[in-house]
């Protein structure tokens, strides 16, 4: 059990860029989530997906963002035309394909727009 | 959808004192509660969790409680030490959410003085 990891660990751009992140989960988990975190809240609920499904998403989820997982294994997520307000931790986690399982989430990417 | 609050927001014991952490949650029908210690700069750590098919859970010096009539839970940290100092979140899912997305309170930051 190697853990979730995540790429980049810090992303600095400029507003109006596109910039991308990458989640490798645990290996044997189904489930992987993405979360955004600002200073001093706590997570908030993104996207979620099932293998390779995309099952549901936020209302924080803005057209400008867009996440996959290809094969079912690691997943990105793109936002595009970055706004200040995107500036965030980028949180995935993962679990196993059954209710209630623990999520374990990873180091995230802190993402800072000029 | 869920809505989960958390206090208090700061809290400062002296090593060795108890400590206390209690979240309400608005779906009745959630049914799993983790609890997340994120250091600074860290990933979200699941120290804890409850189901509701349970009243309380212990694991050496944490313990969590759940009241499903009352739609509360708490955290109880004894014997604390200067490395419990973290941020500390609870969370609930379950119920109605199928894909067990978390819904976070919005923190307690922990300082326990030596």
């Amino acid at each position: 059990d190697t853990g979730v990891s995540q790429n980049p660990r810090h992303k600095i751009t400029k507003r109006g860029q596109n910039v991308t992140f990458r989640c490798d989960p645990i290996s044997e988990h189904n489930r992987l989530y993405w979360y955004r975190q600002t200073l001093g809240q706590g997570p908030e609920f993104l996207t979620y997906f099932q293998n390779e499904a995309q099952l549901e998403k936020s209302r924080l989820l803005s057209d400008r963002f867009s996440a996959e997982r290809p094969k079912g294994s690691f997943s990105t997520l793109e936002i595009q035309r970055t706004e200040q307000g995107d500036s965030a931790m980028y949180l995935c986690a993962s679990s196993r394909d059954r209710s209630n399982q623990p999520q374990h989430f990873g180091d995230g990417t802190r993402l800072s727009i000029l | 959808g869920e809505n989960v609050e958390q206090h208090p927001s700061t809290l400062s014991v002296q090593e060795g004192d108890s400590a206390v952490i209690k979240c309400t949650y608005s779906d009745s029908a959630s049914n799993y509660f983790p609890w997340y210690k994120q250091e600074l700069g860290k990933r979200p750590q699941l120290i804890i969790d409850i189901r509701s098919n349970v009243g309380e859970k212990k694991d050496q010096r944490i313990a969590v409680t759940l009241n499903k009539t009352a739609k509360h839970f708490s955290l109880h940290i004894t014997e604390t030490q200067p490395e419990d100092s973290a941020v500390y979140f609870c969370a609930a899912s379950g119920g109605n959410n199928a894909g067990n997305m978390l819904t976070f309170g919005g923190g307690t930051r922990l300082m326990v003085k030596p």
